[in-house]
């Protein structure tokens, strides 16, 4: 059972435009809300995470939106950059910590120079 | 700091043979995590250690094993190969059972022939 949904699968945008890739989730019980950023040969590195006590965290030009009602939640890259192409993993565990993290199929970004 | 190392980077298995794969944590951390990466089923979560007591375990075959040590480290062992475990294996530590962030190795890509 997937419980972690992530779209879209791919992603292409330009050069300074914003990039988004959303989640959704279907274990209420999931407190812990991290997006990792994996590069080819590398293992994944958070970039960003939230607790669904707060709506919204941003981190430079990484912002998560968080919407617990709707049971989901979003990345946000302002001013993409050629950079930023890697895969994006949207994460979800229970108890407020990093164990057991229940991952997104991923989402392949492309920014174009 | 030195990170996560993963031991070794590479390795060609037959069907059938066992495989144990190395993990060493950043130093302090003393919770070890172990992932299956594929193509087909992304990351998922086969087990956690700390302080070299399993805690969690996923949903995988009793083939797959794991250990800590009393220095952290871990290894996972597959016995019995089959080619569905051809996978990029991913160790991750964190500072405390619960720690927030989670600190991902290289891994290990793991190839049955």
């Amino acid at each position: 059972q997937q419980q972690v949904k992530q779209s879209p699968q791919s992603l292409i945008v330009q050069k300074g435009g914003i990039s988004i890739i959303n989640c959704a989730y279907e274990n209420t019980a999931f407190d812990y809300f991290p997006w990792y950023q994996q590069f080819p040969g590398k293992g994944p590195a958070l970039l960003i995470a939230i607790r669904p006590d707060v709506s919204e965290k941003k981190e430079g030009r990484f912002t998560i939106s968080f919407n617990k009602s709707a049971k989901q939640f979003s990345l946000h890259i302002m001013d993409s950059q050629p950079g930023d192409s890697a895969t994006y993993f949207c994460a979800a565990s229970i108890g407020g910590s990093a164990r057991q993290l229940t991952f997104g199929s991923g989402t392949q970004l492309t920014v174009l120079p | 700091k030195a990170g996560v190392t993963q031991t070794p980077r590479y390795l060609i298995k037959t069907r059938g043979q066992q495989v144990t794969l190395s993990c060493s944590p950043i130093s302090g951390h003393r919770s070890v995590s172990w992932y299956q990466q594929t193509p087909g089923q992304g990351l998922q979560f086969l087990f956690e250690y700390f302080s070299e007591t399993q805690r969690n375990k996923g949903n995988f075959p009793g083939r797959f094993s794991g250990r800590q040590f009393s220095n952290s480290r871990s290894e996972m062992n597959v016995s019995t190969l089959e080619l569905g475990d051809s996978a990029l294996y991913l160790c991750a530590s964190s500072s405390l059972s619960g720690g927030t962030e989670a600190f991902f190795g290289q891994g290990t890509r793991l190839t049955v022939v």
